[in-house]
């Protein structure tokens, strides 16, 4: 099993739709969780950290599970330049410091 | 302020032959982390640097590959003997590493092409 699982879809969605992405994780040590993005032949950039109590920024919200061990991401309002592959992030503390990161799941906006 | 820079932004080699990939920091950011992505593939970890600790090479496919980090800034990442196989993305990041969460930066990449 992987540490870090996603569903690599892709996902193909209208403009104006709402999409939601899940993330699950193994390892209970996991102390910090983060949403990146990554567009073609692009460096991933920090989309977004993921917190306890939830966050929202704009049209993204993120959720972290931490019973459940999963992670989710919300966008409404889909735009065509949220086309991108979006990566679960994971960082482990057990003994030594580790960073998990998923494959990935890629979204496709149309118009 | 300046981002993760990386060089080259583009490597073409030959089979066999020796390539050093550059990596800069953010300022300030005392771990260092080197990545590989293959095309159309996930992020696959290579090497992270920690200040002045022993690196964490766990992520190294073999000992053609090789990193340094001089000055607990700078680092270069070293593949000798290029095979095919070799050619991917390098990537790195940089984060602090002082409490709060620990969010690594990407640089550009350097594209590596193993002919």
């Amino acid at each position: 099993r992987k540490e870090v699982e996603q569903d690599p879809g892709p996902f193909n969605v209208p403009e104006g739709a709402t999409v939601a992405f899940n993330c699950t994780y193994s390892n209970s040590a996991s102390q910090s969780f983060f949403w990146y993005r990554q567009d073609c032949r692009k460096e991933p950039k920090l989309l977004m950290s993921v917190y306890s109590s939830g966050n929202e920024d704009g049209r993204f919200t993120a959720q972290l599970n931490r019973a459940s061990q999963y992670i989710s991401l919300l966008i409404r309002d889909s735009k065509l330049s949220d086309s991108a592959t979006y990566l679960c992030v994971v960082n482990l503390n057990t003994g030594g410091f580790k960073t998990i990161f998923g494959a990935g799941t890629r979204l496709f906006v149309k118009a | 302020g300046a981002g993760v820079s990386q060089s080259p932004s583009n490597k073409v080699t030959e089979k066999g032959k020796d390539v050093e990939l550059r990596c800069d920091p953010i300022s300030g950011h005392t771990a260092l982390y080197w990545y590989r992505q293959s095309l159309g593939q996930g992020l696959e970890f290579l090497i992270y640097f920690q200040g002045n600790s022993a690196p964490d090479k766990s992520g190294l496919p073999s000992d053609r590959f090789s990193a340094e980090r001089t000055g607990g800034s700078v680092s270069t990442l070293t593949i000798q003997r290029t095979q095919q196989e070799d050619s991917a993305v390098y990537l790195c990041a940089s984060s602090s590493a002082t409490g709060g969460l620990r969010t690594q930066y990407f640089g550009p990449g350097t594209r590596l092409l193993v002919l």
